[in-house]
């Protein structure tokens, strides 16, 4: 168990439609990072927060939205959902956002989402 | 762009027999280097890094890595493979010059282990 929680763990859906995945992060860590896994593009990173404002932004879609909230759970919003939105979405946290020794990213079970 | 490479999709092998699972980065400045792996319908559990010091890396499920600076390589290693060690393994660098320093993931190598 890495101690970040993800919720829900498999969600079903229909296109056009909008979902929020919730991570709350490892007790103590400052940063989270929101990922999608699909079986075309692999792991791809979309958003990074840290200590509630926004740090880096990879490939998100102008559709998808996150943000992370005083108590620094974050949520990743999901709309007008398309079929090819259909992945695992990862939340990973870490104590900062530096690569030094001891930060180590830490990933949650992931988010199975299925837009059909 | 700091970016890592696996060029196996899928390595079998025998149990008992010694796994290795490549990888080579890409990076401007000091590599840090991660080994993930996933298993089934499991999320990403991290089993290494290198930040610096050894070349050998010792990480969890008797799981080591050997840094090659020389040959930008991050190899992962087992001597002696297990059936439950089926599964798709990841090769990550922390990007050190974007902001946020996020993980930049290789495409993952599956592996199977043939009782």
């Amino acid at each position: 168990d890495s101690g970040v929680t993800q919720t829900p763990k498999h969600l079903i859906t229909a296109t056009g439609q909008r979902v929020t995945l919730r991570c709350s992060p490892r007790s103590g860590d400052l940063s989270v990072y929101w990922y999608q896994q699909s079986l075309d593009q692999g792991l791809q990173f979309l958003i990074q927060y840290y200590n509630g404002e926004e740090r880096a932004k990879g490939n998100i879609l102008e559709r998808f939205s996150a943000q992370q909230f005083p108590d620094l759970h974050s949520e990743l919003n999901l709309s007008s959902l398309e079929l090819g939105d259909s992945a695992l979405y990862f939340c990973a946290s870490s104590l900062t956002t530096t690569g030094g020794p001891g930060n180590t990213i830490y990933f949650g079970e992931g988010s199975w989402l299925t837009v059909v | 762009a700091q970016s890592v490479a696996q060029p196996e999709d899928q390595v079998n092998v025998a149990e008992g027999n010694p796994l290795t699972v490549k990888c080579t980065y890409s990076v401007s400045g000091n590599p840090y280097l991660f080994w993930y792996v996933q298993y089934p319908n499991r999320g990403l559990q991290f089993l290494l890094k290198y930040i610096t010091g050894d070349n050998l890396v010792k990480g969890s499920y008797g799981f080591e890595a050997e840094f090659n600076k020389s040959q930008t390589s991050f190899h992962l290693k087992k001597p002696s493979a297990l059936v439950s060690d089926s599964a798709l393994y990841f090769c990550a660098v922390r990007d050190m010059v974007a902001a946020g320093n996020k993980l930049t993931f290789g495409g993952g190598t599956r592996v199977l282990v043939k009782p």
